[in-house]
């Protein structure tokens, strides 16, 4: 069975650009989140998106957006790219929302912001 | 405000040892933990978890621990294989955001020597 995949792997952008990153989930989950992994820390929640609704959000500005489609994958979109969104990007899937639920990871897209 | 910790930046075993690594957390609503591996340039991968309810978990040679009343948890690799060396993110939910939000700590990277 294929895990959770993203695209693109890697993606290099100037300052003040947009950027859109891709999700697709494990077959039959229904839930996505995102989060921002910088060098040295664990990943920070960015969002988590179930049945296309969003369910939480963390402590991000709303130059961060993101979004679920009927088929479950998702996008993230970033505007206004600062040095400081260079990171790794990590979608993670589960069955449904709620604690007591594993979320498996896919392996990220790098960003890099010149 | 960083309710995970985990204040073992690395530790160095001998394939074959134990490995122990160690998570506290501050939040009292936490009901839920998980340990992910991570690999260099891939996503972190499930492991384990444990719920508030059980102060035990075992999975092959994984086992993590749970102590609500100290808030920690910890996490045996017995015998630790070459293969284990990685990054080992401890994090958690529950509470508040009972929609499954992970918190993670910083993580610890395990090196195992022949």
């Amino acid at each position: 069975d294929a895990g959770v995949t993203q695209s693109p792997t890697h993606l290099i952008k100037t300052r003040g650009q947009h950027v859109t990153l891709r999700c697709s989930p494990i077959s039959g989950h229904k839930s996505v989140s995102w989060y921002q992994q910088v060098l040295g820390q664990g990943p920070q929640f960015i969002f988590q998106y179930y049945e296309k609704e969003e369910r939480g959000r963390g402590n991000f500005p709303d130059r961060f957006s993101a979004r679920q489609f009927p088929n479950y994958s998702s996008e993230l979109n970033v505007n206004a790219l600062l040095l400081g969104d260079s990171a790794l990007y990590l979608c993670a899937s589960s069955l449904r929302t709620g604690s007591y639920n594993e979320q498996f990871f896919g392996p990220g897209t790098r960003l890099t912001v010149l | 405000d960083q309710q995970v910790k985990q204040n073992s930046p690395s530790l160095s075993v001998q394939e074959g040892r134990i490995s122990i690594l160690n998570c506290d957390y501050t939040n009292s609503m936490f009901d839920y933990f998980l340990w992910y591996k991570k690999y260099p340039a891939e996503g972190p991968t499930f492991l384990i978890s444990i719920s508030s309810i059980k102060d035990k978990n075992e999975d092959g040679r994984f086992t993590v621990f749970l102590n609500k009343s100290a808030k920690h948890l910890s996490l045996h690799i017995v015998p630790s294989q070459p293969g284990d060396s990685a990054v080992y993110f401890c994090a958690a939910s529950g509470g508040t955001d009972s929609w499954g939000k992970l918190q993670f700590g910083a993580g610890t990277q395990v090196v195992v020597t022949p």
